[in-house]
């Protein structure tokens, strides 16, 4: 089977870093990505890493090292408006099927 | 950018009622998705389909069917409502690569 781990709860203040962390168990991999759902709203793409290393964008950045089946979203000058829910999602074929993880609910304090 | 729309934002129905729920992409994607969502539950797959007239069940089929005549329209059919699905319904389309790209949402009360 597949699964994803992911903490369900971050608090952070405002200009801060935050890390989210995933680890995932799948029989096939085809990359890890991230979403963003702020309340009422609809997920949306974050980022997607097919290969281990950094990727970033703005502020945003995300990690994958494959061989610990691990993978992190990195937030960095933290604003209010980051406040909300995050995903982890691993590709199950070539399909774009993904499997979410259950999500990690960011406060942003000020 | 990539546009999914989805018919109605929010839709009331009684139990027992056939409910059509629309889902229309624009930017030529395979795969599409239905997806619902309740508190504490994540993102659950109900089908998915990867070509014109191809589905394939999700993680909770039941109560629901699918139909993709065109490749820009994926439709989810609840036969016959009940109140356990009453939920948030979420559709998608995706070129593949681990991105999907979601619509707004349907809201969903079965009385």
């Amino acid at each position: 089977g597949q699964s994803l781990e992911q903490p369900s709860e971050v608090t952070a203040v405002e200009g801060a870093i935050v890390q989210i962390n995933c680890t995932y168990q799948t029989s096939g991999f085809y990359g890890l990505s991230w979403y963003q759902q702020h309340d009422g709203g609809a997920p949306t793409f974050l980022s997607y890493n097919a290969l281990d290393g950094l990727e970033e964008t703005g502020r945003f950045s995300s990690f994958l090292s494959r061989s610990d089946s691990y993978g992190y979203l990195l937030l960095q000058e933290l604003q209010m408006k980051d406040s909300a829910s995050y995903f982890c999602a691993t590709g199950a074929s070539n399909t774009g099927k993904l499997i979410f993880g259950q999500g990690t609910t960011l406060q942003v304090k000020p | 950018d990539v546009k999914v729309t989805q018919s109605s934002r929010y839709l009331v129905k009684r139990t027992g009622e056939k409910v059509f729920l629309e889902c229309v992409q624009d930017m030529d994607h395979e795969n599409m998705f239905w997806y619902r969502q309740d508190p504490g539950l994540g993102l659950r797959l109900i089908y998915f389909s990867y070509d014109v007239k191809m589905k394939e069940k999700g993680d909770i089929p039941e109560g629901y069917s699918v139909s993709r005549e065109k490749k820009e329209r994926f439709s989810l059919i609840l036969e016959s409502a009940s109140t356990n699905q009453t939920s948030m319904y979420l559709c998608a389309s995706s070129p593949g690569t681990g991105r999907q790209y979601f619509g707004p949402g349907t809201r969903l009360t079965v009385l």
